[in-house]
């Protein structure tokens, strides 16, 4: 039972554009969601983290959007460049846990 | 330079050996864990440790044990009991149990 998931296994996205990786959960009793990058080989990176008592977090060029109504977040990248070329996974915790829940991860490509 | 170092980075062994692999982080935090990623898969918790000589199963603990001897230290081993012991193994650690996570480069162990 997959309790977070990212429907999208690849996205492509030209340079300059904006992307956006999608990720629903079934769990209402998620409360805070987290955004990982990562490169084939290495370990994940921590990019940018939402609670669940707002809708939107900005960082430099990632937003993420929370819909709990929905239980969908999305991460948007703009201006999207080549670097961020990765596998992007999210993840969701519930209030007390120490777990974090992954999804199976998206992979985008920018093209230049 | 803080971080989390994991050891070694690829691993070969014969089927039915026991393997240990390192995990040491100079970030001063109280909790780890150990991933596991298998191809197209999310990220899988194997065990966690919120404290010093203290540890809780994760998700798929069977055929993995850990020990917490000292803050800074978290080795996974695997045993010949993990029937699907190839994979990659991520090293991570939080300030605090509810705390982002943060993940050292990973390990990949071979069987064969």
């Amino acid at each position: 039972d997959q309790q977070v998931k990212q429907n999208s296994p690849s996205l492509s996205v030209q340079e300059g554009r904006i992307s956006i990786l999608n990720c629903d959960y079934t769990n209402s009793m998620f409360d805070y969601f987290l955004w990982y990058k990562k490169y084939p080989a290495e370990g994940p990176t921590f990019l940018i983290s939402i609670s669940s008592i707002k809708d939107k977090n900005e960082d430099g060029r990632f937003t993420v959007f929370l819909n709990k109504s929905a239980k969908h977040l999305s991460l948007h990248i703009v201006p999207s460049q080549p670097g961020d070329s990765a596998v992007y996974f999210c993840a969701a915790r519930q209030g007390g846990s120490e777990k974090l829940v992954f999804g199976k991860g998206t992979k985008l490509t920018v093209n230049p | 330079d803080g971080g989390i170092t994991q050891s070694p980075k690829y691993l070969f062994r014969k089927e039915g050996q026991n393997v240990t692999l390192s995990c040491e982080q100079n970030l001063n935090h109280d909790a780890m864990y150990w991933y596991r990623q298998d191809p197209g898969q999310g990220l899988r918790l194997i065990y966690y440790s919120q404290i010093v000589n203290d540890f809780q199963k994760g998700d798929i603990a069977e055929g993995y044990s850990v020990s917490r001897e000292k803050k800074e230290s978290f080795p996974l081993t695997v045993t010949s009991a993990q029937k699907n012991p190839t994979a990659f193994y991520l090293c991570a650690s939080s300030n605090r149990p509810r705390d982002t996570i943060y993940f050292g480069e990973g390990s990949w162990l071979t069987v064969v």
